[in-house]
């Protein structure tokens, strides 16, 4: 397998616009995660997801961030509308079955201007 | 929340040596992992250690989850072994629902040549 696979890998945009981000899971985990990592507050959780269906978004920062996995290969989170607060790095992150181990994408590095 | 601490902060060697990496957490945990971010930011597992001992090659680490910590050992560092090192630890709560990684804050390894 090809492992946790994330797009893009750098992201540059300006204050206001829409940012995606892109994930797919390793093929048959049933659990996916969304992670943040900044300088002031490390790696934090934002969503995970079971089977597709969100279990806890209550690391979301606000109304700005959703997420979706319209099915069990492919997953988005996206920012709307982005704000220089928002530049951090975002892993994806997926694991076979509950309190199994994670494995965690290259991350996509995003700098809001 | 659960806590995670891990000890010490920051730590320099000489190529060669060998250093224990400590991870301290405030309850009793179903998962614990520990990872190495690399100098290009990439979160590798190393070892997935709930409980009991595990070695990969230079690396081990063992988990008494009874007195609640967790060390890595390193033996005959490299420099292809700095980074930063990360103790996760997931806790199921109570509803038997929720399955989340906390993270610590790290340990910043230099390996000089």
């Amino acid at each position: 397998d090809a492992g946790v696979i994330q797009s893009p890998r750098h992201e540059v945009t300006e204050m206001g616009q829409e940012v995606t981000l892109r994930c797919k899971p390793i093929s048959g985990h049933d659990y996916l995660f969304w992670y943040r990592q900044t300088m002031m507050r490390g790696l934090e959780l934002l969503i995970y997801f079971n089977n597709n269906v969100p279990i806890d978004d209550s690391g979301m920062p606000e109304d700005r961030f959703s997420a979706k996995m319209p099915n069990a290969s492919f997953s988005t989170l996206k920012i709307q509308p982005s704000e220089p607060r928002d530049s951090a790095v975002y892993f994806c992150a997926s694991s076979l079955r509950w309190g199994h181990e994670q494995y965690f994408g290259p991350g996509t590095r995003l700098t809001v201007t | 929340g659960i806590q995670v601490e891990q000890s010490p902060p920051d730590l320099i060697l000489q190529e060669g040596a060998n250093s224990t990496l400590r991870c301290n957490f405030s309850d009793s945990v179903n998962n614990l992992q520990w990872f190495h971010q690399n100098p290009w930011g990439q979160l590798i597992n190393l070892f997935y250690i709930p409980s009991g001992t595990k070695q990969n090659g230079r690396l081990s680490a063992t988990t008494v989850a009874t007195e609640r910590y967790s060390l890595l050992y390193i033996s005959s560092s490299q420099t292809t072994d700095s980074g930063v090192y990360f103790c996760a630890v997931g806790k199921e709560n109570s509803g038997g629902s929720n399955y989340k990684l906390t993270f610590g804050k790290g340990t910043l390894l230099t390996v000089n040549p």
